[in-house]
């Protein structure tokens, strides 16, 4: 079956740590997305990827960092430096980034951090 | 300044009947794409409907059909019949077409209860 993949659904970390999100996709689409949601809230774009090896930052980016070494796999790294960030995590994927590209949506991770 | 603007935090509706979701949006992109989710209590983002700037009919899709208005930049989610299913969160999304302007805008979402 295709799909996207996020692992774990949660996450507990200590307040420091640095944490990484795994988000794996096997529906050959190029462009793949980190979305954070807040309790009651909209998605915030984090970072997005348009193809292997290059990504481009979204709104919200500071304390965040990713990689894009593989077609299948974009893994999102919280950092110490950012200030809050227990969240929920949705990771994404799209055909490409044309106009008529729906995005599809992995399970997402909560992420607690104390 | 916010492109995509959901202006009911929540909606509430009688099963069996039809309920609308209004959905706004600012661009001066000729070419651009209209999304809507749905997000149940487990997460996950579900793809309901797309409409395209240069569409000519409204959007359907099965009970969801878009009431695209777009001398009004509006991009409204009819849900008709709804089902007890249907409660959920819902957001509308917009991708520009513009070349560097790839990403995927989302709203503030709508609460919506369906009640039995």
């Amino acid at each position: 079956d295709g799909g996207i993949t996020q692992s774990p659904k949660y996450l507990f970390r200590k307040e420091g740590q640095n944490v990484t999100l795994s988000c794996e996709q096997n529906l050959n689409h190029d462009a793949m997305y980190w979305y954070r949601q807040d309790p009651g809230q909209g998605l915030r774009l984090i970072y997005y990827s348009q193809i292997v090896n290059d990504f481009q930052k979204g709104d919200i980016a500071e304390g965040y960092s990713v990689s894009r070494e593989k077609k299948e796999s974009f893994p999102l790294t919280v950092t110490s430096a950012q200030k809050n960030p227990t969240a929920f995590y949705l990771c994404a994927s799209s055909i490409s980034t044309s106009v008529v590209d729906e995005q599809y949506f992995g399970p997402g991770t909560r992420l607690t951090v104390t | 300044a916010q492109k995509i603007t959901q202006t009911q935090p929540g909606m509430f509706v009688q099963e069996k009947e039809a309920v609308t979701l209004d959905c706004t949006y600012d661009t001066s992109d000729p070419s651009y794409g209209l999304f809507w989710y749905k997000q149940p209590s487990s997460g996950e983002m579900i793809f309901l409907i797309y409409q395209g700037s240069y569409d000519q009919q409204n959007a359907t899709e099965g009970r969801y059909s878009l009431n695209f208005q777009k001398a009004r930049k509006s991009a409204n989610l009819v849900i008709s019949a709804s089902q007890l299913g249907d409660s959920a969160m819902y957001f509308c999304a917009m991708r520009e077409g513009s070349v560097g302007n790839n990403d995927m805008r989302f709203g503030a979402g709508t609460r919506l209860t369906v009640k039995p």
